[in-house]
């Protein structure tokens, strides 16, 4: 069965710290993995995509991604994190057999410390 | 320059009492769709319409319903709100699998 899984669900760093998130998935093929971002209150953000080449894609806010056949994973990185960056944080899965459907990892809260 | 426009922001209502929340937009995407979020959870899809084709999920209660009365809107219909209807409720379009694009969502309370 298809899932995502995001094993930390709340962390915390310092103003300028790095920063990064975990997700690993399970999927048939390689699918279509998204990070989302949303501030409390708000919609989900698109911050970055992958579908298929160069596996270290860039978003936007200064994120980027790493996909990583071999791990299943598709980890969130930032080098230097900004005390706007404290939101919730949801890796997806998207299919790539015409469902049109993704699969919503449980989310990271991210809190920023001054 | 919005896009996926959720009408209210805010809603309450009685238990009970039906409420319809809805949703537009601007993309000209093929696909809708309505999902629920609950607090520190992910959001869980309801339905989505690819076109006039609705595709419900298997575990949307009965209780949920949808019409789309064209490209740009789709409506949640929610018949007999319970107390454990009370979320957060994202409308989403998508003219393809690569991406999904959120509307800032309406918070549904029932009193």
């Amino acid at each position: 069965a298809q899932s995502v899984t995001q094993p930390d669900i709340h962390i915390t760093v310092s103003e300028g710290a790095s920063l990064e998130l975990r997700c690993n998935y399970s999927y048939g093929a390689t699918p279509y993995l998204f990070w989302y971002v949303q501030s409390p209150g708000q919609g989900l953000q698109l911050l970055l995509k992958y579908f298929s080449g160069d596996t270290l894609v860039q978003g936007i806010k200064g994120f980027e991604a790493e996909f990583k056949r071999s791990q299943s994973s598709f980890n969130l990185r930032k080098p230097s994190v900004h005390w706007s960056d404290a939101a919730e944080y949801f890796c997806a899965v998207g299919s790539t057999s015409g469902t049109y459907k993704y699969i919503f990892g449980t989310g990271t809260r991210l809190k920023v410390l001054a | 320059d919005a896009m996926v426009i959720q009408n209210p922001r805010y809603q309450v209502t009685q238990f009970g009492k039906p409420v319809t929340l809805s949703c537009s937009q601007t993309l000209n995407h093929n696909v809708m769709y309505w999902y629920q979020q609950k607090s520190s959870q992910a959001p869980k899809l309801l339905f989505h319409y690819y076109d006039k084709d609705f595709n419900n999920e298997a575990d949307t209660p009965d209780n949920f319903q949808s019409r789309r009365p064209n490209t740009s809107f789709c409506f949640l219909d929610i018949r007999s709100p319970g107390l454990g209807d009370a979320a957060m409720y994202l409308c989403a379009t998508s003219r393809d699998e690569r991406s999904q694009y959120f509307g800032p969502g309406t918070r549904l309370l029932v009193l």
